[in-house]
């Protein structure tokens, strides 16, 4: 069975641009949840969707959105990039079923710089 | 709330060491527990998991039990290599959704 896969693996913009991640999940994964890993902050939960709604959500600021389509695939959106947006954005599919005990797989991540 | 305490870094061992990473977790109800590894530029590889007090989590060597009465979930493994040279992070899986919440994350080196 396939991974996570993320596309792109490297992003370079600059502050003030937008910019958007996909997230393809391994198959038959319902759920699909996003992180911000950085060396200061560590790994944040920003959301997490399933079945194309938002079910949970983390304290970012409404500049970081995200989506899914009903294929399940996800995409996150940062809108007015900041320096500080700089980071390892990682995505995450389970099945979504058992939500205390699912296990989250993750893909490689894209690496997003802003300059 | 839900939060995971994990010990502070960088690790360094002799090749054939023994390893313990200490974890400790507060949560609301009861949670699952994780141990991922992340090596340099790939992504979090779930290492082994524990749903349920007193259960014992084991792969490739390592193994963490985990307990209530300590709210703990230590990672042990008897013999490290050089290829175990990586960032460990615990985490918990709270009841309330499919929310992980991630410790600091401890990076262990294992020289020759």
């Amino acid at each position: 069975k396939a991974g996570v896969t993320q596309t792109p693996r490297y992003l370079i913009k600059t502050r003030g641009q937008q910019v958007t991640l996909s997230c393809s999940p391994i198959s038959g994964h319902r759920s699909v949840s996003w992180y911000q890993q950085t060396p200061g902050q560590g790994l944040q939960f920003l959301f997490e969707y399933f079945s194309e709604t938002q079910r949970n959500k983390g304290n970012f600021p409404g500049r970081f959105s995200g989506r899914q389509f009903s294929n399940s695939r996800s995409e996150m959106n940062v809108s007015t990039l900041e320096l500080g947006d700089s980071a390892l954005y990682l995505c995450a599919s389970s099945s979504g079923q058992a939500r205390r005990t699912d296990t989250q797989y993750f893909g490689p991540g894209t690496r997003l710089t802003v300059l | 709330g839900n939060s995971v305490t994990q010990m502070e870094g960088p690790v360094t061992l002799s090749e054939e060491a023994f390893l313990t990473i200490n974890c400790t977790y507060t949560a609301t109800g009861y949670p699952s527990l994780f141990w991922y590894v992340q090596y340099p530029g790939e992504g979090l590889q779930l290492l082994l998991k524990a749903t349920k007090a007193d259960d014992k989590g084991s792969n490739k060597g390592f193994e963490a039990t985990y307990r209530k009465e300590t709210t703990s979930f230590h990672l042990e493994k008897g013999s490290v290599q050089v290829s175990d040279s990586a960032v460990y992070f615990c985490a918990l899986s709270a009841w309330t959704g499919n929310q992980f919440y991630f410790g600091t994350g401890t990076s262990l080196t294992v020289i020759p």
